[in-house]
């Protein structure tokens, strides 16, 4: 089975602009879990999407955003970026988002804001 | 906020020596995940110990867990070279059956970064 893919693996943008980002899950999984990392906050959960709803989210400003489509692939956007938002997305993968089960991740995109 | 705290924050051993990482946390959980992640990449999934469980193993990987003080450890035996990476530990918010308002979140620890010199 193939992992959880991200796009794209590396992007630069200035502030002010946006950027969307993009995660295909483990075939067969439903539930898309998105997280952020900084070297200062660590890794901190932004939201989660099942059957194309958002189920939970992190405590983060309206400006991060999220979808999901019907074959579960997600996507997040960030509007009017800051130097703050310079950081590795993690996107995870997992059946059904339930506590018993184990989140697959995938390779992150890196996020440069200049 | 993070939910746990890892300790130490770094490791440096050498090649056949073990590892001990501690993990404490905060809130009532129904598991326990320990992930590597290798220079700022992906996370990779070590192993997950339940609540109900004092002690799994996994091939080099010996986890335990004690709920009454809120810590967990991760010993790797024998560690090689290639064993360099930060390592979390990640739990569940426990709140599950509450309105299930933890669905696919984990909370993470700050991570221990171990250096195991050849």
């Amino acid at each position: 089975k193939a992992g959880v893919t991200q796009t794209p693996r590396y992007l630069i943008k200035t502030r002010g602009q946006q950027v969307t980002l993009s995660c295909s899950p483990i075939s067969g999984h439903r539930s898309v879990s998105w997280y952020q990392q900084t070297p200062g906050q660590g890794l901190q959960f932004l939201f989660e999407y099942f059957s194309e709803t958002q189920r939970n989210k992190g405590n983060f400003p309206g400006r991060f955003s999220g979808r999901q489509f019907s074959n579960s692939r997600s996507e997040m956007n960030v509007s009017t970026l800051e130097l703050g938002d310079s950081a590795l997305y993690l996107c995870a993968s997992s059946s059904s988002g339930g506590a018993e089960e184990t989140q697959y991740f995938g390779p992150g995109t890196r996020l440069l804001v200049l | 906020s993070q939910q746990g705290e890892e300790d130490p924050q770094a490791l440096s051993i050498q090649e056949g020596e073990n590892a001990t990482m501690n993990c404490s946390y905060k809130t009532s959980i129904n598991n326990l995940q320990w992930y590597r992640q290798n220079s700022g990449r992906g996370l990779v999934h070590l192993i997950l110990i339940r609540s109900n469980e004092r002690e799994k193993h996994s091939g080099r990987l010996r986890v335990t867990l004690d709920t009454s003080k809120k810590s967990s450890s991760l010993l790797i035996t024998a560690s090689r070279a290639a064993d360099t990476a930060s390592y979390f530990c990640a739990t569940d918010g426990g709140s599950w059956y509450a309105g299930g308002t933890s669905y696919g979140k984990l909370t993470f620890g700050q991570g221990t970064i171990l250096t195991v010199h050849p």
